[in-house]
């Protein structure tokens, strides 16, 4: 089974300031790894997906995530924070081809100051 | 652009009354997913489709039917709303079982 750990329920920065969301992971099995956002009162947006090509992942909107084995992590960074970030984070893993169901991690929230 | 669909976007209903929502794909997937979203928390999956075969998640209250007529279409029917039904209803679609999946904008759902 897999399991999605967000270790940062809420996450406050200054606009134009770095952003780094973390996120862990555990899985017996190679697994596919996304991070979505959603905005109040709408659906999910995919930001970016890892399915073992490239560790370093780049996503819209200057987000980006890098994946480490060996630390069972996929953390989400984007350098400059905008007022629009200000939302919430899902991480989700999910197996392989058989795998219909994602497994998502808690949620973190997003606030960004001005 | 191709999308995911979902109609109405607010839904209001009674305590008991039932109400279907709705979800549409230009996708042209597979796979056609319902999920719930309560507040401030990760979506629960309800149930998916592969195709016409449905596939009904086990923790799914018998409350909650779905519908897929052909391959661009899928309903979610509550039966008999209860007040603990309110939430937001995600429609997703992938390309198959591992592949990224796409989310319409949701419904949120009021029982009165």
């Amino acid at each position: 089974a897999q399991s999605v750990t967000q270790l940062d329920s809420h996450v406050s920065v200054s606009e134009g300031t770095p952003v780094l969301l973390r996120c862990n992971y555990s899985s017996s099995y190679s697994p596919s790894l996304f991070w979505y956002v959603q905005h109040p009162n709408k659906g999910l947006q995919l930001l970016l997906k890892y399915t073992s090509a490239a560790t370093l992942v780049k996503g819209i909107n200057g987000f980006e995530a890098e994946f480490k084995k060996s630390e069972t992590s996929f953390h989400l960074t984007k350098p400059s924070a905008h007022m629009s970030d200000a939302a919430e984070y899902f991480c989700v893993v999910t197996l392989g081809s058989n795998d219909y169901k994602l497994s998502f991690g808690a949620g973190t929230t997003v606030t960004v100051r001005a | 652009d191709a999308m995911v669909i979902q109609n109405p976007r607010y839904q209001v209903t009674q305590f008991g009354k039932p109400v279907t929502l709705s979800c549409s794909q230009t996708l042209n997937h597979n796979v056609m997913y319902w999920y719930q979203q309560k507040s401030s928390q990760a979506p629960k999956l309800l149930f998916h489709y592969y195709d016409k075969d449905f596939n009904n998640e086990a923790d799914t209250p018998d409350n909650f039917q779905s519908r897929r007529p052909n391959t661009s279409f899928c309903f979610l029917d509550i039966r008999s709303p209860g007040l603990g039904d309110a939430a937001m209803y995600l429609c997703a679609t992938s390309k198959g079982g591992g592949e990224t999946q796409y989310f319409g904008p949701g419904t949120r759902l009021l029982v009165l």
